[in-house]
């Protein structure tokens, strides 16, 4: 079936340091991607999204390209800041089912 | 910005009582979604709701689970029973159309953590 792993956390980075967050998919059909975050105390909200192979999705300097290829997803900034601290989902929406399949998430702490 | 909003935020229950959770969706969405997230593991999928009934549940929804839009503004998750293993943090959703849909977007709330003991 259908899944999301994304890498452990929690991630800690200093300010202006450069994130990944890997992703990685698991699908049968053609899915869309997406980023969510969490920040503390807060609902899950959408970062970034793409609907198709060689999509790329950016937001706030977050960017992530659907690599068909190796079935990956992989959040990066080039420069994060303390206010980037949060929790990271991957997730894909599989065009067959109308529903979300989640990673399991990764703290990020960015230390000034 | 329009939001999910969930009550309560954290609600503690002891084994076997009956719980609801509510969410009061976005005004003009038309599908309701529940989530839940077991500490340390991956939010699941538990429920998808349109036009007045369930159009799409999980294997962890079971018999002990209901959900209901009481008065068209709430969307509610009932468990009958908890077991100790409902204690999870659980997200509504609601989006205007379905998730496959390549324009929607799907908004949750901030999420109720449900603590059996």
């Amino acid at each position: 079936g259908d899944s999301v792993t994304q890498m452990e956390g929690p991630v800690t980075l200093s300010e202006e340091a450069f994130l990944t967050i890997n992703c990685t998919y698991t699908a049968t059909g053609y899915p869309s991607l997406f980023w969510y975050v969490q920040y503390p105390g807060e609902g899950l909200q959408l970062l970034l999204k793409a609907t198709k192979a060689d999509d790329k999705g950016s937001n706030k300097g977050f960017e992530a390209t659907y690599r068909k290829e190796t079935t990956s997803f992989h959040l990066e900034k080039g420069s994060v800041q303390v206010s980037d601290s949060a929790v990271y989902f991957c997730a894909l929406s599989d065009r067959a089912f109308n529903k979300f399949y989640f990673g399991s998430g990764t703290k990020l702490n960015v230390k000034p | 910005e329009p939001e999910v909003t969930q009550t309560p935020s954290h609600q503690v229950t002891q084994m076997g009582q009956e719980v609801i959770l509510r969410c009061v969706p976005i005004s003009n969405h038309l599908y309701f979604y529940w989530y839940r997230q077991i500490l340390g593991q991956k939010v699941e999928f538990l429920v998808s709701f349109y036009n007045n009934e369930i159009s799409e549940k999980s294997e962890i929804f079971d018999d002990q689970f209901s959900v209901e839009r009481p008065d068209g503004s709430n969307f509610t998750l009932k468990i009958r029973s908890t077991k100790l293993e409902d204690s999870a943090m659980y997200f509504c959703a609601s989006s205007e159309r379905g998730v496959t849909s390549r324009t929607t977007q799907a908004f949750f709330g901030q999420g109720t953590r449900l603590t059996v003991v």
